[in-house]
């Protein structure tokens, strides 16, 4: 069974300083992994894509890291904001099993950040 | 574009009425799905279409649940009888048609469902 699980399942950090969130997956076929950041109230938007050959990619204060061996990848948010405060989701796709048009996305339950001042 | 656009945000319903969700996604994206949200299980994928077709309805909980999408424009949820354990929040969200399945999903603002 495709599953994502996500650490910590929350996290409370001082505005300014860094934090990492991890993902770890069990997901067959993989196609890619994407980490969400979804804020209160609102639906997940796209931070970053990993396909399986990209190790690292950053989007500003977000660099994705991605170790298709162990099938782990980690979120690290430099000199965090206010604004950062949110949950973040890692979702990983498969390439589709049931025929032509298929497809699957697996969904973490996400790590819910809060930045404190 | 505006955007998936989802109604309406908030719906208070009695137990055993009839519910409705709607969606409009992006224009020219041929993939929509179905997810509902809690606390205590994430996001769970419910249904998804490509080209209008309905191809995976395994995560529908029960009969109680249908969903359709009658044009590339509109899909609509339906819960009847709606019971106080759907309280959730239901998104839609639609995905490009590039050759790269996997490519960025596109969520709505979601609707806020409490049955009472």
């Amino acid at each position: 069974k495709n599953q994502v699980e996500q650490s910590p399942q929350s996290l409370i950090i001082l505005e300014g300083k860094n934090c990492t969130l991890q993902c770890n997956y069990t997901v067959s076929p993989f196609s890619n992994l994407r980490w969400y950041k979804q804020d209160t109230g609102r639906g997940p938007v796209s931070l970053t894509i990993m396909t399986f050959s990209e190790n690292t990619k950053s989007n500003g204060r977000y660099t994705a890291t991605l170790d298709a061996d162990t099938k782990q990848s980690s979120l690290h948010i430099t000199a965090s904001q206010l604004s950062d405060s949110a949950s973040y989701i890692c979702v990983v796709s498969a390439r589709g099993l049931l025929g032509a048009g298929s497809y699957q996305l697996t969904f973490g339950k996400g790590t819910k950040l809060s930045v404190i001042p | 574009d505006a955007g998936v656009i989802q109604s309406p945000r908030h719906e208070v319903t009695e137990m055993g009425q009839e519910v409705t969700l709607r969606c409009k996604p992006i224009s020219g994206h041929d993939y929509l799905f179905w997810y509902r949200q809690t606390m205590m299980r994430g996001l769970e994928l419910l249904i998804y279409f490509n080209n209008n077709v309905p191809i995976d309805d395994s995560g529908m909980p029960e009969d109680r649940f249908s969903a359709k999408m009658p044009n590339a424009s509109f899909s609509t949820l339906k819960i009847q009888p709606s019971e106080p354990r759907d309280s959730a929040v239901y998104f839609c969200a639609s995905i490009s048609p590039f050759g790269d399945l996997g490519t960025e999903a596109f969520f709505g603002q979601g609707t806020r469902l409490t049955v009472v």
